[in-house]
């Protein structure tokens, strides 16, 4: 069975950093491409990050280029996604999500997500 | 940036009755298109693949058809437990993008 938990979301400052977790299970971690996806209270679902199953190659939307770092461990099947510089905006629940195959696909599973609020 | 535009944004359907819900992309995304099923409180749930194919363990009442740029999401006889909100995702292109959603409530 497909296993995805996050971990990491917490309240923190505008301007703040946090690093969140995903520990994926059931599934060859490192044949998988994975993803970060968000959605504000109220809002719709919104694409972060992706990553491919090496590791090679990394996707993120505008809105957080250059201030959030996806990264991967296949020793122990975790997913990463580094916030730096966060802003109020960047309020929303974190999804990570599994896709089919080493490169961008589908989101074939979900873990339940982990909500960061960044407030003063 | 591929734009999705999912239409209506609300639709009221009665029990039993059939939900016909589109997704239109800017530009064509051949069949790289997904439908997801979200719950009040819950992660969102992979309906559709590849434009029409049914994830593992979905409903046969529910059917995905399009290709290009206009998509379409079927559920043929809706039951109380699909009342929910949908969105249709193109993975064609970086980034990907979803669409706003469709809410589908009970009439």
């Amino acid at each position: 069975e497909v296993q995805l938990v996050e971990s990491g979301g917490n309240l923190v400052q505008p301007g703040g950093s946090l690093r969140l977790s995903c520990a994926a299970s059931g599934f060859t971690f490192s044949s998988n491409a994975m993803n970060w996806v968000r959605q504000a209270p109220g809002k719709g679902l919104e694409w972060v990050s992706s990553i491919t199953g090496s590791g090679g190659s990394t996707y993120y939307a505008d809105s957080v280029q250059g201030r959030f770092t996806i990264s991967r461990d296949s020793s122990t099947n975790t997913l990463f996604l580094q916030m730096n510089s966060l802003r109020a905006e960047d309020t929303a629940v974190y999804y990570c999500a599994n896709s089919p195959g080493f490169s961008g696909s589908h989101f074939a599973f979900w873990g339940q997500g982990t909500l960061v609020t960044v407030s003063s | 940036e591929v734009v999705i535009t999912q239409s209506p944004p609300t639709l009221s359907v009665s029990p039993g009755e059939r939900a016909t819900l589109s997704c239109r992309a800017s530009q064509r995304v051949n069949s790289n298109l997904a439908w997801y099923q979200q719950k009040p409180g819950q992660a969102p749930r992979l309906l559709i693949h590849s434009a029409s194919i049914g994830a593992t363990g979905i409903p046969a009442r529910f059917s995905g058809s399009g290709s290009g740029t206009e998509f379409t999401l079927t559920i043929s006889s809706l039951q109380s437990e699909d009342f929910a909100i949908y969105y249709c995702q193109q993975y064609n292109n970086w980034p990907f993008t979803f669409g706003q959603g469709t809410n589908l409530e009970i009439k």
